[in-house]
């Protein structure tokens, strides 16, 4: 375990649909970040939260957004679902600040769009 | 430009015998960190080892150790006494800069499989 929770596990749901995906920090990290794992992109980094605030954002849709909460947890919205949105979305959580930065993922939530 | 670069897609090595990932990156930010994560045929993310632009010594974590070619920017990973637990795709991956927004850019992986 390796302390980050992300919920559901499994999702399937319809195209045209909105999910969305949550993730509890490991305790004591600050930083929140969401990567999406397909097969044909690879890893991709989607957005970042540090403390509540916004702080890097990259390939992420306008359809997709996300917000971290007081409690530090995040949760990555995902509306108007297409069939190219089937894949693996990750969260990771860093402690943040000066130092190697290591990111510990969670097991993931696996979308399926049919 | 890719910034980080694997390869080697797939990779075969036999029980007991080490073998070499090979990953090379690009950056111009004289501060950066690279890292190695393992992800098993179950999913999950695992992070393995970690090295930093300014350190001088090449990083070990066990069975695992990363040879550091600043010059040649490239960053191997080497897995001493292959396992077969050890069979899984691994990821290379660059942090860049000191500033807050400190997200990892990963390569496409390489996909270990060790023989029995």
């Amino acid at each position: 375990d390796s302390g980050v929770t992300q919920t559901p596990k499994h999702l399937i749901t319809a195209t045209g649909q909105r999910v969305t995906l949550r993730c509890s920090p490991r305790s004591g990290d600050l930083s929140v970040y969401w990567y999406q794992q397909s097969l044909d992109q690879g890893l991709q980094f989607l957005i970042q939260y540090y403390n509540g605030e916004e702080r890097a954002k990259g390939n992420i849709l306008e359809r997709f957004s996300a917000q971290q909460f007081p409690d530090l947890h995040s949760e990555l919205n995902l509306s108007s679902l297409e069939l190219g949105d089937s894949a693996l979305y990750f969260c990771a959580s860093s402690a943040g600040g000066a130092g190697a930065n290591v990111l510990t993922f969670g097991a993931g939530s696996r979308l399926t769009v049919l | 430009a890719q910034k980080i670069t694997q390869t080697q897609p797939g990779m075969f090595v036999q029980e007991k015998e080490a073998v070499t990932l090979d990953c090379t990156y690009d950056t111009s930010d004289p501060s950066y960190g690279l890292f190695w994560y393992k992800q098993p045929s179950s999913g999950e993310m695992i992070f393995l080892i970690y090295q930093g632009s300014y350190d001088q010594q090449n990083a070990t974590e066990g069975r695992y150790s990363l040879n550091f070619q600043k010059a040649r920017k490239s960053a191997n990973l080497v897995i001493s006494a292959s396992q077969l637990g050890d069979s899984a795709m691994y990821f290379c991956a660059m942090r860049e800069g000191e500033s807050s927004a400190r997200q990892l850019t990963f390569g496409s992986g390489t996909q270990l499989t060790v023989l029995p």
